[in-house]
């Protein structure tokens, strides 16, 4: 089964505050993908890169920005941490021989105080 | 625009059918997915429809309706772990991005 593990399940940061989420995906795929989750919004898209190295801006990059120097692993980082970046964190990961079925991390809940 | 809708919420008895639509109005199309998010879980994959018509996998079903941008997702003989949330997704563009746009998702609850 293809596995993507995210670095924390929970996180408590101060406004302000340089955060980094890390991600791994252990089936070699090209794509990965970083999304936020919140009640009524559902997921929205911050960024993506289908290669090493290479990103794209999602619907809301906003605050963030990513780095990809290892085909397996996709970080996303808040420079500067504010409330309104409290949410769900969810990476995925897909490939051209499996549809691009996106298979999702367990998340990472980030509370930003 | 891209806009994909969904109802909020459904409520269904244990053992019964129930379907769960989904709109979609993206500027392109080239895949229709569904998952299946429990509370506090990862989303996982249901389904995958790219043509038209009816996709079977056991007591989970998917059609799709390119023409008229509509899908449902039919779940038969309900069971209390079905309660959770049902996610619409369609990847408007072909290539290898794999971007998928999602719907707001569908909050379940099956009730004895």
């Amino acid at each position: 089964d293809v596995k993507v593990t995210q670095s924390s399940r929970y996180l408590v940061k101060r406004t302000g505050e340089k955060v980094f989420l890390e991600c791994v995906q252990d089936m070699d795929h090209e794509n990965m993908f970083w999304y936020r989750q919140d009640p009524g919004l559902g997921l929205r898209l911050i960024y993506f890169s289908y290669d090493v190295k290479m990103k794209e801006k999602g619907d809301i990059p906003e605050g963030y920005s990513v780095s990809r120097e290892k085909k397996e692993r996709f970080s996303l980082i808040l420079e500067s941490a504010s409330t309104n970046q409290t949410s769900m964190y969810l990476c995925a990961s897909s490939s051209l021989t499996t549809n691009e079925k996106l298979f999702f991390g367990s998340g990472t809940q980030l509370s930003v105080l | 625009g891209q806009n994909i809708d969904q109802p909020t919420e459904m409520t269904a008895t244990e053992g019964a059918i129930v379907q769960i639509n989904c709109t979609y109005q993206t500027s392109g199309f080239n895949g229709l997915f569904w998952y299946q998010q429990h509370a506090g879980e990862a989303p996982t994959f249901l389904s995958y429809n790219v043509l038209d018509g009816l996709e079977e996998k056991g007591r989970f079903s998917s059609f799709l309706s390119r023409s008229k941008g509509y899908s449902y997702l039919l779940l038969k003989e309900l069971q209390m772990k079905d309660s959770a949330s049902y996610l619409c997704a369609v990847r408007p563009h072909s290539g290898n991005t794999g971007k998928l746009i999602f719907g707001q998702g569908t909050t379940l609850q099956v009730k004895p």
